[in-house]
């Protein structure tokens, strides 16, 4: 099983569309759990970190269900801009240590 | 002001050859990171320092030698290069759990 594991997608979706990705690790140690989103040819960039109690941020919703060790990111109101790939993020036990990374979910939002 | 940077950010060169990656961080963080990005965009830990100390070593070919001069540099070292090792790496930095990743080096190994 991997250790964080995502739908590849990609996901087309038109201006305005509300879409969710969705994204399942495996270690139930794990910590601390993230969005990055990484534009084409370019680094990945810290989105949002995600809580239990769940935290939003604009337009965008993270959700986090330790038991189900499962991790969700809602993007509202989707913009031309939002296009790019979506990263689910977990960091294993103590800080310092390497980030864990999901294939990462690609979307792709048309006007 | 750039927070982590790296050169060169395209590398083509060919088998055999030796070549090295440099990274720098201004952000005052004690860790910084080498990771690699394959031909399928997944994005995979390779090393890890704190503070000039090797920490992580994840299953990485010993051709492969980072150096950290001092707690603002982490650099690599890639001896005899293969056609495998045609990626993307990244270097980041990091205090806690967040981490901040430089603009990547294009490695392409003819």
């Amino acid at each position: 099983r991997k250790e964080v594991e995502q739908d590849p997608g990609p996901f087309n979706v038109p201006e305005g569309a509300t879409v969710a990705f969705n994204c399942t690790y495996s270690n139930s140690a794990s910590q601390s759990f993230f969005w990055y989103r990484q534009d084409c040819r370019k680094e990945p960039k810290l989105l949002m970190s995600v809580y239990s109690s769940g935290n939003e941020d604009g337009r965008f919703t993270a959700q986090l269900n330790r038991a189900s060790q499962y991790i969700s990111l809602l993007i509202r109101d989707s913009k031309l801009s939002d296009s790019a790939t979506y990263l689910c993020v977990v960091s294993p036990n103590q800080a310092g240590t390497a980030l864990i990374f999901g294939k990462g979910t690609t979307l792709s939002v048309s006007s | 002001d750039t927070a982590v940077s790296q050169t060169p950010k395209y590398l083509v060169t060919q088998m055999g050859n030796d070549k090295s990656i440099k990274c720098e961080q201004n952000l005052g963080h004690d860790t910084m990171y080498w990771y690699k990005q394959d031909s399928k965009k997944f994005l995979k830990i390779m090393f890890s320092y704190n503070n000039k100390e090797l920490i992580i070593n994840e299953t990485v070919p010993n051709r492969f030698s980072p150096k950290s001069p001092d707690k603002a540099h982490l650099n690599l070292h890639i001896n005899s290069l293969e056609l495998g090792d045609s990626a993307v790496y990244f270097c980041a930095s990091g205090r806690g759990y967040e981490q901040y990743f430089g603009p990547g080096t294009r490695l392409t190994v003819t």
